[in-house]
């Protein structure tokens, strides 16, 4: 099947815990993307990867780092992790247009206790 | 700035015409998106307008006035699985960063 994967779908760690997100996609995109949506229901951009170089970083906590071995793949790995941080977090794909969107993975519900 | 308004809930009824309505301000502008996303599931992509004018693909149509700074989705004979939010979104700056509205939350009645 062609898509966008992300594991694990459910994640429960303490505050503090350092864990990461795996992300890969199949559909020959070469744009990867991080989403964050809270609790509001809001999706706000975090990381945007082209190539496997960051384009875009928007102000997130240097606790929050993504990694791209290479362009099908994007991984984001979070240290010390804190109550706020629980949402869900989609990884998503593009052409470097994007007029055929974006296809999301099925999303990461991180819950810190 | 960048800002996207749509209503935040809507009730509808099955096999009737619903309009989900979005008005948004930004400096550039390179097309709007619709996405359709069901409760604990990912967000899938509906519709991309770049030029004025409605845009049909089977039951779902989606309209854009690039003066006006609005667009909204138009969908026809409702079925109880279209019950959803539907998130208005523009990119911005370049197709790298798509900038979402908080969504309009669809329910279905029979």
């Amino acid at each position: 099947d062609t898509a966008v994967s992300q594991t694990p779908k459910y994640l429960v760690t303490q505050m503090g815990n350092d864990k990461s997100i795996k992300c890969e996609q199949n559909l020959g995109h070469d744009t990867m993307y991080w989403y964050k949506q809270d609790s509001k229901k809001f999706l706000k951009i975090m990381f945007s990867y082209n190539n496997k170089e960051l384009i875009i970083n928007e102000t997130v906590p240097n606790r929050f780092s993504p990694k791209s071995p290479d362009k099908a793949h994007l991984n984001l790995h979070i240290n010390s992790l804190e109550l706020g941080d629980s949402a869900v977090y989609f990884c998503a794909s593009s052409h470097r247009t994007g007029e055929d969107g974006y296809t999301f993975g099925s999303g990461t519900r991180l819950t810190v206790v | 700035g960048q800002n996207i308004d749509q209503p935040t809930e809507m009730t509808a009824t099955e096999g009737a015409i619903v309009q989900i309505n979005c008005t948004y301000q930004t400096s550039g502008f390179n097309g709007l998106f619709w996405y359709q996303q069901h409760a604990g599931e990912a967000p899938t992509f509906l519709s991309y307008n770049v030029l004025d004018g409605l845009e049909e693909k089977g039951r779902f149509s989606s309209f854009l006035s690039r003066s006006k700074g609005y667009s909204y989705l138009l969908l026809k004979e409702l079925q109880m699985k279209d019950s959803a939010s539907y998130l208005c979104a523009f990119p911005y700056s370049s197709a790298s960063k798509i900038i979402f509205g908080s969504g309009t939350r669809l329910s279905i009645r029979p």
